[in-house]
């Protein structure tokens, strides 16, 4: 199994910019997540999708931020307009149902936003 | 506001010693608690877990104590090995739900 798959693993840009962050579950996963890890807050849930529909998006920052799950191995996170304090690092999960322990991660999307 | 805190950034431990990474949680509506590990360049891992209606549970070198009362849980890794240098973040889940929180996360380096 291939894991999580977040694409591109680096994003640099420039403030104002649209900025579209990729990821592939893990095939068979019912739920997926998408955090943001920064210094000061830890791991922050932005979002959740259960058979990829939107189920708690509390954790959006602002209407800057939207999340899609067009089908069941794919879903992105974008940022329009960015600004430099979305700089972190963007992170999705899958978990299949029942499993309560294991969120199963991806290597992260390290975005900078100049 | 932060309901799940880990109030030390980095901890530093000799190899072989006692590692302890601390806690705090602040809703007694969690029932289930979880530690994962991350290195660096990679997604955090699950470690080890403990249900709320217990107080300890043990995996190998990997010990997690729970302390309803105070809301506190510790993670003990015994003994402490170069390959445990990494972050760990604590997390909480809700009685029912399928979020999880998480803590800022612990630094902890094994020394030689």
């Amino acid at each position: 199994d291939a894991g999580v798959i977040q694409s591109p693993r680096h994003e640099v840009t420039e403030m104002g910019q649209e900025v579209t962050l990729r990821c592939k579950p893990i095939s068979g996963h019912d739920y997926l997540f998408w955090y943001r890890q920064t210094m000061m807050r830890g791991l922050e849930l932005l979002i959740y999708f259960n058979n990829n529909v939107p189920i708690d998006d509390s954790g959006m920052p602002e209407d800057r931020f939207s999340a899609k799950m067009p089908n069941a191995s794919f879903s992105t996170l974008k940022i329009q307009p960015s600004e430099p304090r979305d700089s972190a690092v963007y992170f999705c999960a899958s978990r299949r149902r029942g499993a309560r322990d294991t969120q199963y991660f991806g290597p992260g999307t390290r975005l900078t936003v100049l | 506001d932060q309901q799940v805190k880990q109030n030390s950034p980095s901890l530093s431990v000799q190899e072989g010693r006692i590692s302890i990474l601390n806690c705090d949680y602040t809703n007694s509506m969690f029932d289930y608690f979880l530690w994962y590990k991350k290195y660096p360049a990679e997604g955090p891992t699950f470690l080890i877990s403990i249900s709320s209606i217990k107080d300890k549970n043990e995996d190998g070198r990997f010990t997690v104590f729970l302390n309803k009362s105070a809301k506190h849980l510790s993670l003990h890794i015994v003994p402490s090995q170069p390959g445990d240098s990494a972050v760990y973040f604590c997390a909480a889940r809700y009685q029912g739900a399928q979020k999880l929180v998480f803590g800022q996360g612990t630094r902890l380096t094994i020394n030689p």
